[in-house]
């Protein structure tokens, strides 16, 4: 079946880099469709929508967020890999990896339980 | 791009129906088929309940139902039940492999 997990550090400090590995199982990322997006979500606060990797390689950011974010893949360790710069307190976040398939709804379909990442000194 | 737009709130006994509308822009709802529901329960991962305007994922119970009018999608939850208690967000596609989440709304069965 397919599963996501996300793992990375729970603290960072103001003007660090935060790096978050993103571990699946069930599907393939050279699968022409797939593609692993990462979403946060602040305490209390809503869903948005970071970044994404598909088959191709190809990114896509977030437009307000895109000069602090990349994302990569290493498809032999079916990881994805999100790092964000200069992490200040309003990053506070759960961030999710969810899978989505284009041309299947366009819709994410699985979900990591979340890591709480906290941005304090 | 900016948030979808969905009431904080909304609430129903057990059995009733409640609708809960996301609107967005010509760029996200008015402009693709792809919106989609999310259902989120505290402390848990959110749990895709609605794709592609109307429809359900194996597993979802039939309660729950899509729309979409324009710019303005809705999620119907028919015959409520106190585990549909939660909160709901919203999905969009926006163009260039880009999403947008809504705002959120949270359901209270009375």
């Amino acid at each position: 079946q397919v599963t996501l997990r996300e793992s990375g550090p729970a603290l960072v400090k103001p003007t660090q880099t935060l790096t978050l590995t993103c571990t699946f199982s069930g599907f393939s990322l050279n699968t022409t469709g797939m593609c692993v997006s990462w979403i946060r979500q602040p305490p209390g606060k809503a869903l948005e929508w970071l970044a994404g990797i598909d088959w191709d390689g190809d990114k896509y950011y977030d437009t307000s967020l895109k000069t602090r974010l990349t994302v990569s893949k290493d498809t032999s360790k079916n990881q994805v890999v999100l790092t964000m710069t200069d992490m200040d307190p309003v990053d506070t976040a759960t961030y999710f990896c969810a899978r989505i398939i284009y041309g299947a709804g366009e819709a994410f379909d699985f979900w990591g339980q979340g890591t709480l990442v906290t941005v304090s000194s | 791009q900016s948030a979808l737009t969905q009431p904080p709130s909304a609430s129903g006994s057990p059995g009733q129906s409640v609708t809960i509308s996301c609107t967005g822009t010509s760029s996200d709802v008015g402009g693709y088929k792809y919106v989609s529901w999310y259902q989120q329960h505290p402390g848990k991962a959110p749990k895709l309940m609605i794709y592609e305007v109307d429809k359900r994922p194996s597993g979802v119970p039939d309660r729950f139902s899509g729309s979409k009018s324009g710019s303005t999608a809705s999620l119907t939850v028919s015959g409520l039940q106190t585990e549909d208690e939660a909160d709901y967000y919203c999905g969009s596609y926006g163009g260039g492999n880009n999403f947008v989440f809504g705002t959120g709304t949270k359901v209270t069965v009375l």
